[in-house]
């Protein structure tokens, strides 16, 4: 099994609707981020938390909240999904600066 | 605020051709700098970092060197195989912000037989 796991690989949803990015990691690392990828723009910080208690904004988190249910698992939610949040979301998880593990990435298609 | 700015995009090399991917960066202080790498399909791995000036980063046969006076981390090869073709990033890890990563918009490698 792969050490972040991201679920779903890949999602159409319709405009307005609700949608959650699941991650659940097995390195047993504090630190989990999520990132957005889009052409031209690499990754942009969307929320990250260093621990189950600590939740921080990125720098583009309007239109996103986040849920750090257990040191393992740290989802991301759209409430009401717009066209413009169609991108390639990214887990990461980290202990330090030093141990970034991506996992594979969830495609989201808002249409 | 702190930034990574790239070199664009595509760049199409053929195997054995000598390759540099142009990194800068605006931050305050002393970063930590990082390449990563995408291969098609997956996510991003760790190919490289440096913690302060002048530190040589290498893995894999890239290497990039921290110029402080310049602000820059420049990715290079000398004799690039088909096996490379990925999309590269550049990033800085601002001192004192827990960790967190900014990323460059990223570079697409492609190396043709």
């Amino acid at each position: 099994d792969a050490d972040v796991t991201q679920t779903p690989r890949n999602r159409i949803t319709k405009t307005g609707k609700r949608i959650m990015l699941e991650c659940s990691q097995t390195k047993g690392h504090d630190r989990m981020y999520w990132y957005r990828q889009d052409p031209g723009l690499g990754l942009r910080l969307i929320y990250y938390s260093f621990d189950v208690k600590d939740i921080n904004k990125g720098e583009i988190s309007d239109g996103y909240s986040v849920s750090r249910q257990a040191q393992a698992k740290f989802s991301l939610s759209l409430e009401s999904a717009i066209p413009n949040q169609t991108a390639l979301y990214f887990c990461a998880t980290s202990q330090g600066i030093y141990g970034y593990t991506f996992g594979s990435g969830t495609r989201l298609t808002v249409v | 605020g702190d930034s990574v700015t790239q070199m664009e995009g595509p760049v199409t090399l053929s195997e054995e051709a000598f390759l540099t991917i142009n990194c800068t960066y605006t931050a305050t202080g002393y970063p930590s700098l990082f390449w990563y790498v995408q291969y098609p399909g997956e996510g991003l791995q760790l190919l490289l970092k440096a913690t302060k000036a002048d530190d040589k980063g290498s893995n894999k046969g890239f290497e990039a060197t921290y110029r402080k006076e310049t602000t820059s981390f420049h990715l290079e090869k000398g004799s690039v195989q088909v096996s490379d073709s990925a999309v590269y990033f550049c990033a800085l890890s601002p001192p004192d912000q827990g960790g967190k990563l900014i990323f460059g918009q990223g570079t697409e490698l492609s190396v043709k037989p």
